[in-house]
């Protein structure tokens, strides 16, 4: 069963705004994966966060995980129009090697 | 290559055959998931490969899909007597040993069943 669950978005911003969404889970984990995924193939990992971390930057890409209300969002900070994409949370549940995706967002990023 | 790879990329077949569809991962992985990914049902996990260990079957949906790995590196993911709904992209993940969780995904074969 999937875990992870999106926000049922489909956003469309201009370049240089920025995009959130957001992924609920249901059940304990030992990290949250984002990956970014175009043209429906294989996916691209972007940022992992620890169960016992509440924030992470990596560039552009800030992740928070709130483990109290078993939620994530990740923020894209400066679009592009290459950041338009599907992206997918993605939790590694505890005791479990296998990753539970949510139903992702779709990106659309406006030149 | 430095990625991991699926063959073939795209698959069309008819209803009741049997398809392979193979997987090189990243040499030195460890770790070999398949995952496929629908418009219904989103992307769910199917099997994972570790090591030397038993492989975890637990999401493979019916008795018609298999999957081996030979040698701790090539997989093949089989799937008899295809039916419709099988119709899906089928992803091969692999991971080291170090990682922390982080999965790398290659970019799978779309199956369409006939």
């Amino acid at each position: 069963s999937q875990q992870g669950e999106e926000d049922p978005q489909a956003l469309s911003i201009q370049e240089g705004e920025n995009a959130t969404m957001n992924c609920s889970y249901k059940t304990s984990i030992n990290n949250l994966q984002w990956y970014r995924q175009n043209s429906g193939r294989g996916l691209v990992h972007l940022i992992l966060i620890r169960s016992n971390e509440r924030e992470k930057h990596s560039g552009r890409l800030r992740v928070t995980l709130d483990t109290s209300k078993k939620s994530s969002s990740l923020l894209i900070t400066a679009s592009r129009a290459a950041d338009t994409a599907s992206y997918f949370c993605a939790t590694d549940a505890s005791g479990n090697n296998r990753l539970a995706f949510g139903k992702g967002n779709q990106v659309v990023v406006i030149p | 290559g430095a990625g991991v790879s699926q063959s073939p990329s795209n698959k069309v077949t008819e209803k009741g055959k049997d398809v392979e569809l193979r997987c090189d991962p990243i040499s030195g992985h460890t770790a070999l998931y398949w995952y496929r990914q629908s418009l219904g049902q989103g992307l769910e996990f199917l099997i994972y490969f570790q090591g030397n260990s038993a492989p975890d079957k637990s999401g493979l949906p019916s008795d018609r899909f298999s999957a081996e790995r030979t040698g701790g590196s090539v997989s093949t993911l089989t799937i008899q007597r295809t039916q419709q709904e099988d119709s899906a992209v089928y992803l091969c993940a692999s991971r080291p040993r170090t990682s922390g969780g982080e999965q790398f995904f290659g970019p799978g074969t779309r199956l369409t069943v006939l």
